[in-house]
């Protein structure tokens, strides 16, 4: 079975602190996704992967970063956490090609007070 | 812009089928139509997806239309664990193989 993992359920930090989420996946997907998800918004995408190293911008970067290191490991960034990034959540991975599936982790809902 | 449009909910009795809507008008000839489900808190599911023919597995049947601008996801028997937000996707292809994700259809399967 697809495994994709993230590191915590539930996160409190503080406005301004930085804030590590990170996601593996032990399929050997090259594809890896953020998304948070908020009331009546549904899920959007923040950034993407293809490949080690290599990182897309999705809809809603601004205050966002990314890194992958390892193909099995993305991590998301909040270089300075603030209220508004109060949200949950999604890590996902698939094959590359267009009929792959994406396999989602169980989310870590972040609250930044 | 959407890439899709679903209802934002529906209701449908346990044991009848339920049948989910979708439009993608802006569907593109190799793009593929996914449908994926959440329940409360969880991270979503893969349901089922294709390209053109009709599909069907364990969990659901996926019927596309002939000029593919739109589809419906069949539920065959509703259950009551069968209640969750339906997300309909069409998965991007030209800005680099992202799953886009709207808002969802809720539904609620009455006993």
């Amino acid at each position: 079975d697809v495994k994709v993992t993230q590191s915590s359920r539930y996160l409190v930090k503080r406005t301004g602190e930085k804030v590590f989420l990170e996601c593996v996946q032990d399929m050997d997907h090259e594809n890896m996704f953020w998304y948070r998800q908020d009331p009546g918004l549904g899920l959007r995408l923040i950034y993407f992967s293809y490949d080690v190293k290599m990182k897309e911008k999705g809809d809603i970067p601004e205050g966002y970063s990314v890194s992958r290191e390892k193909k099995e490991r993305f991590s998301l960034i909040l270089e300075s956490a603030s209220t508004n990034q109060t949200s949950m959540y999604l890590c996902a991975s698939s094959l590359l090609g267009q009929g792959s599936i994406a396999y989602f982790g169980p989310g870590t809902r972040l609250t930044v007070t | 812009d959407a890439k899709t449009t679903q209802p934002p909910s529906m209701d449908c009795a346990e044991g009848r089928a339920a049948n989910l809507p979708c439009n993608h008008s802006t569907i593109s000839g190799n793009e593929y139509v996914y449908w994926y489900r959440q329940i409360h808190s969880q991270g979503p599911q893969y349901i089922i997806h294709g390209l053109k023919n009709n599909e069907t597995n364990e969990m659901a049947s996926l019927i596309i239309t002939e000029d593919r601008k739109s589809s419906t996801l069949i539920l065959p028997h509703a259950t009551l664990r069968d209640t969750a937000v339906y997300y309909c996707i069409v998965r991007v292809r030209v800005t680099g193989n992202q799953f886009y994700f709207g808002t969802g259809t809720s539904l609620t399967v009455i006993p």
